[in-house]
């Protein structure tokens, strides 16, 4: 069974562009889940999604939003983008009832200059 | 809130050489626990994870983890590392279960990075 992939694997971006981040979770996983690392901040939690829903979601600025279709795939989407957005952006999914077990993706590196 | 701390930002260890790595929690209720490993340039992958019963979790890669409530702790050892084993480690803590449903995350400590001398 094929794992989570996102796409693109690493993107350059400018200040006040946005950018769109795309997540497949591995077949069968409903929930997605979408965290930023950074050096300076570590692992942090954006938002989680199921069933087309966002069930939860971190203490970030509304510039990051996302969605899931029907497929289960989701996207996230920052727009305006500062320097600090610069990060590996990594997305996890996981069967219903068994949200605990998150499996990830390679995760997506932007580089905002 | 919950939180996690891994005290160590890296350890080196010579290969062969016993491992552990420290992880400590401060929440309110017996957590969900969780080890990953990342690996350069990789996304994180599950090694073991604590949920309840048995204090002493087995995981892969010949990892284990053990429990303990009275030190809010859930280290993580390894009797002899491998080269392959450098990478970084991250513990967290995750809010689960039906009283929780659709609140569903990771807290994640800062990570340790782990490096095998020959």
């Amino acid at each position: 069974k094929a794992g989570v992939t996102q796409t693109p694997r690493y993107l350059i971006k400018t200040r006040g562009q946005q950018v769109t981040l795309s997540c497949s979770p591995i077949s069968g996983h409903r929930s997605v889940s979408w965290y930023q690392q950074t050096p300076g901040q570590g692992l942090q939690f954006l938002f989680e999604y199921f069933s087309e829903t966002q069930r939860n979601k971190g203490n970030f600025p509304g510039r990051f939003s996302g969605r899931q279709f029907s497929n289960s795939r989701s996207e996230m989407n920052v727009s305006t983008l500062e320097l600090g957005d610069s990060a590996l952006y990594l997305c996890a999914s996981s069967l219903v009832g068994a949200e605990d077990t998150q499996y990830f993706g390679p995760g997506t590196r932007l580089t905002v200059l | 809130a919950q939180s996690v701390t891994q005290p160590d930002i890296h350890i080196t260890v010579s290969e062969g050489a016993s491992l552990e790595l420290r992880c400590n929690y401060s929440y309110g209720a017996t957590p969900y626990l969780f080890w990953y490993v990342q690996s350069p340039g990789q996304g994180l992958q599950l090694l073991l994870k604590y949920f309840s019963g048995d204090t002493l979790v087995q995981g892969i890669k010949g990892f284990e983890a053990e429990f303990k409530r009275s030190q809010s702790s859930f280290n993580l050892r390894k009797p002899s590392v491998h080269w392959s084993d450098a990478a970084e480690y991250f513990c967290a803590v995750g809010l689960y279960g039906i009283s929780n449903f659709g609140n569903e995350k990771l807290t994640f400590g800062t990570g340790t990075r782990l490096t095998i001398i020959p």
